[in-house]
């Protein structure tokens, strides 16, 4: 059974940069693509990009500027750092296993995140 | 960026009842790349449907998707209990680039 597990700072202040993990365990981390998405009331389910286990990553236009995937083969581990948050940035990050055209088949528990001073 | 809409915002349906849920793209998508998803309250979205209509293991056939285009449709005969919740369409556009719509809840009558 496939599980991934996230973990991350929840509450972060203006300026600063979000760092989120996501371990995978129970199947294959080669082989997919693994992303990053976030749901806010304000615009929804939001696709932030994908990693591969090589590191090759894509990244959403409007937040290309301010983010960067790592990966941990070795831990079956990949991660998001967000820089320059905002308030904008507040809501529910997951990530999640998936193929070319599926941002999805597993997802993590979610993370909430709030920018506040 | 292809932009997908959702229709109706809302459906108020009684237990036992059809349902059946739009997603219109503003542009044409390969029906390789349409999925569905259901959310539960205080859960992550959960794949139901992925290229059109295929099922995902372990989801019920009384789920069926269609569509090809730029109108696809989720459909959900005899709503139980637990199939009240919010839905959203996701495509797959390339580039690469993945959008959602913006939901639909089924809520109960």
């Amino acid at each position: 059974q496939v599980l991934l597990q996230q973990w991350g700072a929840g509450l972060l202040k203006p300026s600063e940069t979000l760092s989120l993990t996501c371990a995978v365990s129970g199947g294959s981390f080669s082989g997919y693509y693994w992303s990053w998405i976030r749901q806010s009331p304000e615009k929804g389910l939001e696709w932030i990009g994908r990693t591969s286990h090589t590191g090759l990553s894509t990244y959403s236009p409007s937040l290309r500027s301010r983010v960067t995937f790592s990966v941990d083969t070795s831990k079956n581990q990949f991660s998001l750092k967000l820089t320059s948050l905002t308030a904008a940035d507040t809501g529910v990050y997951y990530c999640a296993r998936g193929e070319v055209g599926l941002v999805g088949d597993y997802w993590g528990q979610g993370t909430l995140v709030t920018v506040s001073s | 960026e292809i932009v997908l809409t959702q229709s109706p915002g809302t459906l108020s349906l009684s237990p036992g009842e059809r349902a059946t849920l739009s997603c219109r793209a503003s542009q044409s998508v390969n029906s390789a790349y349409l999925a569905w998803y259901q959310q539960r309250p205080g859960q992550a979205p959960r794949l139901l449907i992925y290229a059109t209509s295929s099922r995902a293991p372990g989801i019920p056939d009384r789920f069926s998707g269609s569509g090809s285009g730029t109108y696809f449709t989720l459909s959900i005969s005899g709503l139980e209990p637990e199939d009240f919740a919010v839905y959203y369409c996701q495509q797959y556009g390339g580039s690469p680039q993945y959008t959602f719509g913006q939901g639909t809840k089924v809520e109960i009558k």
